[in-house]
């Protein structure tokens, strides 16, 4: 089963860009990369997600290396507000069940200051 | 469109006693989840519905039960709770036809224990 490592925290300020690195060494063919994003007292919000290569939407991008045993979720120009805990996901959600497993990191606690 | 919601927001138990957590979604979605969160711990998936009628065992499903009652609605059985049952509950859902397998969560049940 995947398993998925990232940093337990860090501190940027606002208008830098913030990269956050997720490792996945046992990433299986079937897998996707999903980051979310959560907030204190409210549920996990989808950002971004990708399979390999490099994929962009409007908030941020996920580089995806050719072995895909890890990722980058790459927020540009932060601000206050993405102030957050983000967390990394690898798992096939269109076979969550019968131990196919979507496995969880544990997050990592964003701090953007002033 | 609510999207997805869950009741209770909050609730305490005595160690024994049962009670069912109820979420619904309004996104015509036919994946459903429940996860678990706990400090250090992550989000951990508990049980999984890839549709109507169909439920999987996820990662911790000891001490569960779900039903999925129809294509909105699955709910999280407790039948005798335990202190190690404290927890914030999170209900998700997807659509796997869509491009992305982005989960939507709802606000989350926090559960107290004693």
């Amino acid at each position: 089963l995947a398993k998925t490592t990232q940093p337990i925290s860090m501190d940027s300020y606002e208008g830098q860009e913030v990269n956050i690195t997720c490792s996945h060494n046992n990433i299986a063919t079937n897998d996707y990369i999903t980051w979310y994003q959560q907030f204190p007292s409210q549920g996990p919000r989808f950002i971004i997600q990708g399979y390999k290569t490099k994929v962009t939407n409007e908030v941020a991008s996920l580089f995806i290396p050719a072995d895909r045993k890890s990722s980058t979720l790459s927020l540009p120009r932060v601000s206050l507000s993405d102030t957050a805990v983000y967390y990394c996901l690898v798992g096939d959600a269109l076979n969550a069940g019968n131990n196919r497993k979507l496995i969880w990191g544990l997050g990592t606690s964003l701090a953007v200051n002033p | 469109n609510a999207g997805v919601t869950q009741t209770p927001k909050f609730q305490v138990l005595k160690t024994g006693q049962s009670m069912t957590l109820q979420c619904a979604q309004d996104m015509n979605h036919n994946s459903m989840y429940w996860y678990r969160q706990d400090p250090g711990m992550g989000l951990r998936l508990i049980y999984y519905s890839a549709s109507e009628g169909t439920t999987d065992k996820g990662e911790v499903p000891n001490g569960y039960n779900v039903s999925r009652l129809n294509k909105r609605e699955f709910s999280l059985r407790l039948e005798s709770a335990a202190p190690s049952q404290t927890s914030v509950y999170f209900c998700a859902s997807s659509d796997p036809f869509r491009e992305t397998y982005e989960q939507y969560f709802g606000p989350g049940t926090r559960l107290t224990v004693t």
